[in-house]
């Protein structure tokens, strides 16, 4: 296991049009989380599950976007009817919770271009 | 959430130690400090995260105040590899990773 992937690296789309993007988290971790980054800017939290219940969403995810992880292990974050202002880096991380927390690897990125 | 203020960037010569400041004056007894760095094109990488000793890892100590409304990353030795934006983000324990990042300091590091 390698870390955290997600696929694909690079999408352009169509405004209007519905993307998914994949995350596959470390293995034995419980926590998956979805940010979303623009340039200049620090990642922005979307939404957090553990195992496969999603415990919180963000006032920036719109009723446009949503997101899965149907078995707590990837997980999957759709965003119906594309506008440009979505385009931005979409990052997963995931982590093992422990009390006192642990560090959160994070994968390398969506970089989601709507023209 | 709880908010924390760094300066936007700093430079430093290579092979010198960086201190990196961050301000968390609303910090509350049970928030962790983290810190992420994160170059150019890449996910966040962690670097430290302590609540209220001095912690060190291979890559870094951070260093706590007593009052916890600041705290220091600390770079020992300052390489090219460690030029990236340093994010300084506070979090409760029990919450795990919801993050709420600022914009960071850009560091510099210079040859």
């Amino acid at each position: 296991d390698t870390g955290v992937s997600q696929d694909p690296r690079h999408k352009i789309t169509k405004r209007g049009q519905n993307v998914t993007f994949r995350c596959d988290p470390i293995s034995e971790h419980n926590r998956l989380y979805w940010y979303r980054q623009t340039l200049g800017q620090g990642p922005e939290f979307l939404t957090y599950f553990q195992n496969e219940a999603q415990l919180e969403k963000s006032r920036l995810l719109s009723d446009r976007f949503s997101a899965e992880r149907p078995k707590g292990s990837f997980s999957t974050l759709e965003i119906q009817r594309t506008e440009q202002g979505d385009s931005a880096m979409y990052l997963c991380a995931s982590s093992l919770l422990v009390r006192g927390g642990t560090e959160a690897f994070f994968g390398q990125g969506t970089r989601l271009t709507v023209v | 959430d709880a908010k924390t203020t760094q300066p936007n960037s700093m430079e430093s010569n290579e092979e010198e130690p960086v201190h990196l400041p961050c301000n968390h004056s609303t910090i509350s007894g049970t928030d962790y400090i983290h810190w992420y760095r994160q170059l150019p094109s890449q996910g966040p990488e962690y670097v430290i995260h302590g609540l209220t000793s001095n912690v060190n890892n291979r890559m870094a100590s951070l260093a706590i105040a007593e009052d916890r409304k600041s705290s220091t990353l600390i770079l020992h030795r300052a390489t090219l590899r460690d030029a990236a934006v340093y994010y300084c983000i506070l979090s409760l324990s029990n919450t795990g990773n919801q993050f709420y990042f600022g914009t960071g300091t850009s560091l510099t590091v210079i040859p």
